[in-house]
């Protein structure tokens, strides 16, 4: 499975657009990209998937540029509940038989009044 | 919405008891996974069934760890003896095999060993 590599921290402010990018240089062909949100006290959320191009949910959106070496998850005008810790993962969608989910450290974005 | 529900959501014992975790997954989902967080090591893949055959049990130290689906609507995650560097947060999720939909995580059970 793909490793990747994203920033641990972040800070914004209530309103900003934040884009957190994800680098996964050795995706292979049938991996996709998946995108997951974690509060504290909670388990992890799924918020987007893609493979390529652009996928946009109520959401958040996903930038995946051609190469597919590197992702971008946009949150647009953040508020204090934004408040999270986001992880990039990459895989098959059908992994083979299963989906197996590897967690890498995620992103801490602190969202500022 | 339907969730994935575990029991209990906190546990606080002493070192060699016997620990037992429980995961109601989500009605018709297939595959059930049991995951641990640690600041340490953050996120990782303890196990997982499908249709409650063990798939991949790789992630677990099967000394002191065991984990079965006793039927569809239950999973049990069980530490015996328990050791204080099992302290964290257990998680377990559900979801459909082979459809490409998200695996649905429940809110964890915050475990400490004394």
């Amino acid at each position: 499975l793909a490793k990747t590599t994203q920033p641990i921290s972040m800070d914004s402010y209530e309103g900003q657009e934040v884009n957190i990018t994800c680098s996964h240089n050795n995706i292979a062909t049938n991996d996709y990209i998946t995108w997951y949100q974690q509060f504290p006290s909670q388990g992890p959320r799924f918020i987007i998937q893609g493979y390529k191009t652009k996928v946009t949910n109520e959401v958040a959106s996903l930038f995946i540029p051609a190469d597919r070496k590197s992702s971008t998850l946009s949150l647009p005008r953040v508020s204090l509940s934004d408040t999270a810790v986001y992880y990039c993962l990459v895989g098959p969608r059908f992994s083979g038989g299963y989906n197996k989910l590897i967690f890498g450290a995620g992103t801490r974005l602190a969202v500022h009044p | 919405d339907a969730r994935v529900t575990q029991t209990p959501r906190h546990k606080v014992t002493e070192m060699g008891q016997e620990v037992t975790m429980r995961c109601q997954p989500i009605l018709g989902h297939n595959t059930v996974f049991w995951y641990r967080q640690t600041m340490m090591q953050g996120l990782e893949l303890l196990a997982y069934f499908r249709n409650r055959a063990p798939l991949d049990d790789s992630g677990m130290p099967k000394d002191r760890f065991s984990a079965e689906m006793p039927d569809a609507t239950l999973a049990t995650l069980k530490i015996q003896p328990s050791e204080p560097r099992d302290s964290a947060v257990y998680f377990c999720a559900s979801g459909l095999f082979n459809t490409g939909q998200p695996q649905h995580f429940g809110d964890g059970t915050r475990l400490s060993i004394l």
